[in-house]
């Protein structure tokens, strides 16, 4: 079984300054890694995901996060944020086999402000 | 691409009645799509698996006969929340996965049901 924590439960930070959201998973097997972003009242939106290859992975809206399998982590990263990055993050992991569902985080809120 | 479509994105109802949710895959086929709901400020709780052409998978402490789960074409999936309650007032949000876009799961806008 695979476990997802997003030990921040809110981020706050000014307009232009970088920002980390923090997320460790563990399993016992190998997982996809994935970072979503949620608006109020919408569904979520994929910004980034690890499968395989390059630990460094780089998503949409200026967003990337690096995959540390020895740290079991995947923190996302923006290196300067907007007031519109202001929204729910949630990290979340899949068994890479099969319809396996996600395992999602208990998300991370950003308030970014001016 | 790989766009979901669900609706209706609001519904308020009385309690005891019955609400239909339906959650459209509107440029792939999914033969698996999953149920979410969600309290607010917290995550996502899966509630069930859908499968084409075959019963849902419920998650343990989801009562099967009150959230009706019907995944009867390769597009569309629905929810239906039987016998309503203000208890069930939640987030619904629908997901699925398109094996043909590399793993991605695409989620649906989600249905904010209110049962007064």
């Amino acid at each position: 079984a695979q476990s997802v924590t997003q030990l921040d439960s809110q981020v706050p930070v000014f307009e232009e300054a970088p920002v980390e959201l923090r997320c460790n998973y563990s399993s016992s097997v190998s997982v996809y890694l994935f970072w979503y972003v949620q608006y109020p009242n919408q569904g979520l939106q994929l910004l980034l995901k690890y499968l395989s290859g390059s630990t460094l992975v780089k998503g949409i809206n200026g967003f990337e996060a690096e995959f540390n399998k020895s740290q079991t982590s995947f923190h996302l990263r923006k290196p300067s944020v907007h007031i519109s990055d202001t929204a729910e993050y949630f990290c979340a992991v899949s068994p890479p086999t099969g319809f396996q569902k996600l395992v999602f985080g208990t998300g991370t809120r950003l308030l970014v402000s001016p | 691409g790989a766009v979901v479509s669900q609706h209706p994105s609001w519904v308020i109802c009385k309690s005891g009645t019955s609400v239909k949710i339906e959650c459209r895959s509107l440029d792939f086929q999914a033969t698996t799509m999953f149920w979410y709901r969600q309290f607010p400020k917290q995550s996502l709780m899966l509630m069930a698996t859908s499968n084409e052409g075959s019963k849902a998978t419920y998650e343990q402490g989801v009562e099967k006969d009150k959230f009706l789960i019907n995944h009867a074409s390769l597009t569309l999936s629905t929810l239906t929340v039987t016998s309503a309650h203000p208890e069930d007032s939640s987030f619904y949000i629908c997901s699925a996965r398109d094996e043909g876009r590399n793993y991605g799961y695409t989620f649906g806008s989600g249905t904010r049901l209110t049962v007064v």
